[in-house]
């Protein structure tokens, strides 16, 4: 079936360091989502890609989805601490629109 | 997130105990999605409806049942089948349901089987 990874599975940096997930489908997706969980919350949308080789940005976080359309990556610029939180991406499942698949996950831990 | 609720957030129960739990809705969302994460995990679809008195499977569906008789309201129980029931649950929402729109997630409840 579909899988969707995402590594690192933890990564620890400090405050103002950059912080970069890479999100790798076993499948060609039609788009890819991000989502961002707080701890103890629940996952909230980020953003969207659908395009081949797109890039999107939002203040200091940069988003791209490959040009085989199989990965996508995140990359945060100057952690700060609001930014901790595990980072999960999401495409739809092969075959269906209606359900997404979503990756491991990334936990971000920033310290001062 | 804005427009769907989760109840209770935080639930106890004994082993061997069905319980259910409530997610509504005031978004007007066709489809409605069921998700458990485990501590460290990602989330694993449980069960979806696309519309009123229908419902599928999703991955991990046995020794769950769910219901949809209002638009609104798509209520999860967990049985006495589900052999790890202790984990966080989250509801979800999608509109339209034929399209790549993003998903909307509830507050979760968070169920501990003693």
């Amino acid at each position: 079936g579909q899988q969707v990874m995402q590594i690192p599975q933890y990564q620890h940096v400090q405050e103002g360091e950059d912080f970069t997930t890479y999100c790798n489908s076993s499948t060609t997706l039609s788009n890819i989502q991000w989502y961002k969980q707080r701890p103890g919350g629940h996952p909230v949308f980020l953003i969207q890609l659908v395009k081949s080789g797109e890039v999107k940005k939002q203040k200091r976080l940069t988003f791209q989805f490959g040009e085989a359309k199989k990965n996508s990556s995140l990359h945060i610029t100057a952690t700060q601490t609001t930014d901790v939180g595990t980072y999960f991406c999401a495409g739809p499942k092969a075959g269906t629109a209606s359900k997404l698949t979503f990756g491991t996950g990334t936990r971000l831990q920033v310290t001062l | 997130d804005g427009g769907i609720t989760q109840s209770p957030k935080y639930l106890f129960r004994k082993e061997g105990q069905n319980v259910t739990l409530s997610c509504e809705q005031n978004l007007n969302h066709d489809a409605m999605y069921w998700y458990r994460q485990d501590p460290g995990q990602g989330l694993r679809l449980i069960y979806y409806s696309q519309i009123v008195n229908d419902f599928q499977k999703g991955d991990i569906a046995e020794g769950y049942s769910v219901s949809r008789e209002k638009k609104e309201s798509f209520p999860l129980t967990v049985t006495s089948a589900q052999k790890n029931p202790t984990a966080f649950y989250l509801c979800a929402t999608q509109s339209p349901f034929y399209s790549t729109d993003t998903q909307y997630f509830g507050p979760g409840t968070r169920l501990t089987v003693l």
